[in-house]
């Protein structure tokens, strides 16, 4: 099955700074990559997504990159904001089956 | 629309006892999941559903039944808890064809003493 992975596990920056948050996956099939961010005590929800048949994504200060070829994508948070803090997740998934989850990037915005 | 609603919020287990979570959704969605959340270990699939009358495994079925007797409620079924089985429960609900987006429940934060 498909395996997705997550780097950094932690990630520090100070306000106005960018954010990048990695994924590979495995499965070459796989076409609809989301990204989720979970604020502290709630629910995930979605940010962004990207599918394969597009390179990259803008959705005002975050954008997400897509590299078929080496099986990785990426989330990009510009200018970041004290509220941009949480867990960010990726996720893979190919046809209509269900999502694989990456296990996750705590994201803290120092003021 | 309140969306998907997940009860209870919270729950204590000692090991060995039961318990059903209920998991509605108001959206019409065809598709319905079960995941549990442990630190460190993002979201990881427990049982899904790809309409009423249906269910199928995900990554870490054991343990655990799930039910879907009427398209807008899924039950997940815990039949003899283990300590094992503590963590925080989400549901989440999607529509068929091109939007793939899911909808999460508020969360079941679950402890088996």
């Amino acid at each position: 099955g498909e395996n997705v992975e997550q780097h950094p596990s932690t990630l520090s920056v100070q306000e106005g700074d960018s954010a990048v948050i990695k994924c590979t996956y495995s499965d070459s099939a796989s076409n609809y990559f989301p990204w989720y961010k979970q604020e502290l005590g709630k629910r995930p929800q979605l940010i962004i997504d990207i599918r394969s048949n597009v390179g990259e994504k803008k959705d005002q200060r975050i954008a997400v990159t897509l590299n078929k070829t080496a099986k990785h994508f990426s989330l990009h948070i510009t200018e970041t904001q004290p509220e941009d803090s949480a867990v960010y997740f990726c996720a893979a998934s190919k046809g209509y089956s269900t999502l694989t989850f990456g296990k996750g990037t705590m994201l803290l915005v120092s003021p | 629309n309140a969306g998907v609603t997940q009860t209870p919020k919270f729950r204590v287990l000692k090991t060995g006892q039961s318990m059903t979570l209920l998991c509605a959704q108001d959206m019409n969605h065809e598709y319905m999941y079960w995941y549990r959340q442990d630190p460190g270990m993002g979201l990881r699939l427990i049982h899904y559903s790809v309409g009423e009358g249906t269910t199928a495994k995900g990554e870490v079925p054991d343990g655990y039944n799930v039910s879907r007797l009427k398209k807008q409620n899924f039950l997940l079924g815990l039949e003899s808890a283990a300590p094992s089985q503590t963590s925080v429960y989400f549901c989440a609900s999607r529509a068929t064809g091109g939007n793939e987006k899911l909808f999460f429940g508020s969360g079941t934060q679950l402890s088996v003493l």
